[in-house]
C-alpha cells in the first residue's frame, strides 16, 4: 500500500530534550516536506527536499533540522525543543507534479 | 502577501444541500496547480481534487467540483449534496511551476475553512 509513515503519532517531551520525528515513504517520490499546523494558521512549511542530499528552508525553519540521506526517509530533528514548537506536524511526499501524500501527523507537546 | 486566501473561517450547510468554499490565490507564474484537501477531526489530510492552470475544463471528482476562474484567480470548491461526513476542515493549496515539473514543488496552503453539516 502506498503510504507515508510518521512516527511517533503522539509525543510529550520536556524543553531542551532533543527529539527526532521519522518520516518514510514507499512511493519513490523525489519531493518530501515537513509542515506544522497551528490553529488559525493553516499548514506552514518547515523544510523541504527535492531529492537525496537536497534540502531547503520553508517558511518557518527556525529550531528545526532535516536530512535526506535516502530517498525514502526524511526525519525532522528538534535539537532543543521549546514550548512554542508544540504543534501538529505533517510529513508529505510527492512527485514534482501532482498531489502530495501526507503522513498521519505527529502531535507534539513540549512542556 | 498571502498566496492563498480562504476568507471563510467557518461555514454551515444543511445536509443534502450544495456548498461553495472560497479560495483565491496570487501568483505571477503562468504554470501552477491548485489542490483541495479535507481534514476530518481525526486529523489526516485527504486529497480531494486538483486543477492545473492550463486545464481547459473545471475539475470534478464525484461530489466535488472546482470552480476555476483564472482571470479572477479563484478556485472555489463546490460540494454537492452535502453529507454529515463532509464536516471537516478544508484547505486550498497551490504549487507553482507545475507544467514542466521544474519548480521545487512547494505546496502553499491557505488557513482553511471549517465546514459543519447540519442534519
Amino acid at each position: 500500500e502506498a503510504q507515508v509513515t510518521q512516527n511517533p503519532r503522539y509525543l510529550i517531551t520536556v524543553t531542551g530534550k532533543k527529539l527526532t520525528v521519522t518520516c518514510s515513504q514507499n512511493m519513490n517520490h523525489e519531493y518530501m516536506s515537513w509542515y506544522r499546523q497551528d490553529p488559525g494558521l493553516g499548514l506552514r512549511q518547515i523544510y523541504y527536499s527535492m531529492n537525496v542530499e537536497v534540502t531547503d528552508k520553508g517558511d518557518v525553519p527556525e529550531g528545526y533540522k532535516v536530512s535526506r540521506k535516502e530517498k525514502r526517509n526524511f526525519p525532522l530533528i528538534l535539537e532543543s525543543p521549546s514550548p512554542n514548537q508544540t504543534s501538529l506536524y505533517f510529513c508529505a511526499s510527492s512527485l514534482r507534479r501532482g498531489e502530495a501524500f501526507f503522513g498521519q501527523g505527529t502531535r507534539l507537546t513540549v512542556v | 502577501a498571502q498566496k492563498i486566501t480562504q476568507t471563510q473561517p467557518g461555514m454551515f450547510v444543511q445536509e443534502k444541500e450544495a456548498v461553495t468554499l472560497d479560495c483565491t490565490y496570487d501568483t505571477s507564474d503562468p504554470s501552477y496547480g491548485l489542490f483541495w484537501y479535507k481534514q476530518p477531526s481525526s486529523g489526516e489530510m485527504i486529497f480531494l481534487i486538483y486543477q492545473g492552470s492550463y486545464d481547459q475544463q473545471n475539475a470534478t471528482e464525484g461530489r466535488y467540483s472546482l470552480n476555476f476562474q483564472k482571470a479572477r484567480k479563484s478556485a472555489n470548491l463546490v460540494i454537492s449534496a452535502s453529507q454529515l461526513g463532509d464536516s471537516a476542515m478544508y484547505f486550498c493549496a497551490m504549487r507553482e511551476g507545475t507544467r514542466y515539473g521544474g519548480s521545487q514543488g512547494n505546496l502553499i496552503f491557505g488557513k482553511g475553512t471549517k465546514l459543519s453539516v447540519k442534519p
